[in-house]
């Protein structure tokens, strides 16, 4: 049983487009959001974390946005590149607790140009 | 350069023979961790451990075993691999006072 939920599980997106992965998580002791972004052949890398206590957090064209309400949060990314290329993987965790991140299934990005 | 290294990267076994994957950091984190990555399913984490001679269960622990003798190295066992656990092994490690995991460029193992 996934805790963490995220869709679409591919995505094909026109250069210049806006990206948009949604997830939802069950556990509601969770106050920690990471993306997590994997280019072929590497390890995932953090990209974009958020807590709880905003609804919203941007960094470059990368947005968070957050529902604390409906247990879900979504990455944006605006002005979509070729480069941003990569599979997202959306995450939880409760802080303090061991440092234990429950993945989402992953979204493989694709950007044509 | 502050990295995670594994080796080796990609491991074709077959079916019950032992083998160990290995995990170093250069960071001097406390905490590390094993994930595998299976399509669909995303990361699962196997073990993890908090600090030297401080290990314990993930999700998927099933057939596998760790140790942490040693702050920087946490390697991975599979005492007997079976078809099932082909996979792609990523470690991570990070200070238990943050919350980013740094990972390591995966291993790739196809037991046969």
């Amino acid at each position: 049983q996934q805790q963490v939920k995220q869709s679409p599980q591919s995505l094909i997106v026109q250069k210049g487009g806006i990206s948009i992965i949604n997830c939802a998580y069950e556990n509601t002791a969770f106050d920690y959001f990471p993306w997590y972004q994997q280019f072929p052949g590497k390890g995932p890398a953090l990209l974009i974390a958020i807590r709880p206590d905003v609804s919203e957090k941007k960094e470059g064209r990368f947005t968070i946005s957050f529902n604390k309400s409906a247990k879900q949060f979504s990455l944006h990314i605006m002005d979509s590149q070729p480069g941003d290329s990569a599979t997202y993987f959306c995450a939880a965790s409760i802080e303090g607790y061991g440092n234990k991140l429950v993945f989402g299934a992953g979204t493989i990005l694709r950007v044509k140009s | 350069e502050a990295q995670v290294t594994q080796n080796p990267r990609y491991l074709i076994t077959v079916t019950g023979k032992k083998l160990t994957v290995t995990c170093s950091q250069n960071m001097n984190h406390e905490y590390m961790s094993w994930y595998r990555q299976d399509p669909g399913l995303g990361l699962r984490q196997i073990y993890y451990s908090m600090n030297v001679e401080v290990t314990d269960k993930g999700d998927v622990p099933e057939g596998y075993k760790v140790s942490r003798k040693e702050k920087r190295n946490f390697p991975l066992i599979l005492e007997s691999p079976s078809p099932n656990q082909t996979s792609l092994y990523f470690c991570a490690s990070t200070f238990l006072a943050s919350n980013e995991q740094f990972f390591g460029p995966g291993t790739r193992l196809t037991v046969l």
